[in-house]
């Protein structure tokens, strides 16, 4: 079974901190994402990386950055986090081509305040 | 205009009914197209990806209408177990990437 983990189910951060949220797959997917998850909007696309040390940016980029530095893993970094990305972030990691499934992390629930 | 649109519900019907989603795209360029199914406070999983000759997985069919933007999902003799939010997902990434847009979800309660 494909497993996508994430370090922390439940998270809360002050504003201002730097906050790293991580993500590991086991199934040597090259594709990674990361979504934000909100009432109303929907899953939204952050950041995705289709390579080690290559990323590129989704729908809503600002105030975050990633790394990748091993194929099975996924960082998200908010650099100086604010009430407004109180969320619930998840990450996915899926194989090569478009079609291919994405497997969904359980999903870190970040507070700010 | 959102990229995907779908009805957010909900959705109640008994078991044992039939029930259809429908959604709505905006990016004609799309090239693939998923339904994916959100258990309360879980991740999202696939339930299907969409063909353009339409589709069926047991109780399930997706249709893809490329002329209308429509995607469909059709279900079945509905089980409690079909209680979900059941989202609309289309790949809007070319060049071979996915750039999924996920619609916001359609929930549906099934009850005895």
């Amino acid at each position: 079974d494909v497993k996508v983990t994430q370090s922390s189910r439940y998270l809360v951060k002050r504003t201002g901190e730097k906050v790293f949220l991580e993500c590991v797959q086991d199934m040597d997917h090259e594709n990674m994402f990361w979504y934000r998850q909100d009432p109303g909007l929907g899953l939204r696309l952050i950041y995705f990386s289709y390579d080690v040390k290559m990323k590129e940016k989704g729908d809503i980029p600002e105030g975050y950055s990633v790394s990748r530095e091993k194929k099975e893993r996924f960082s998200l970094i908010l650099e100086s986090a604010s009430t407004n990305q109180t969320s619930m972030y998840l990450c996915a990691s899926s194989g090569t081509g478009t079609a291919n499934e994405q497997y969904f992390g359980p999903g870190t629930r970040l507070t700010v305040t | 205009r959102k990229e995907v649109e779908q009805d957010p519900g909900p959705f109640n019907v008994p078991e044992g009914a039939t029930v259809a989603f429908n959604c709505t795209y905006s990016n004609s360029a799309s090239q693939s197209f998923f339904w994916y199914r959100q258990d309360c406070r879980k991740e999202p999983k696939l339930l299907m990806s969409v063909y353009s000759s339409g589709n069926e997985d047991g109780r399930f069919t997706a249709q893809l209408n490329r002329a209308s933007q429509y995607i469909s999902l059709l279900i079945r003799d509905s089980k409690l177990s079909d209680s979900a939010t059941y989202l609309c997902v289309v790949n809007k990434g070319n060049t071979g990437f996915q750039k999924l847009v996920f619609g916001t979800g359609t929930r549906l309660l099934v009850s005895p």
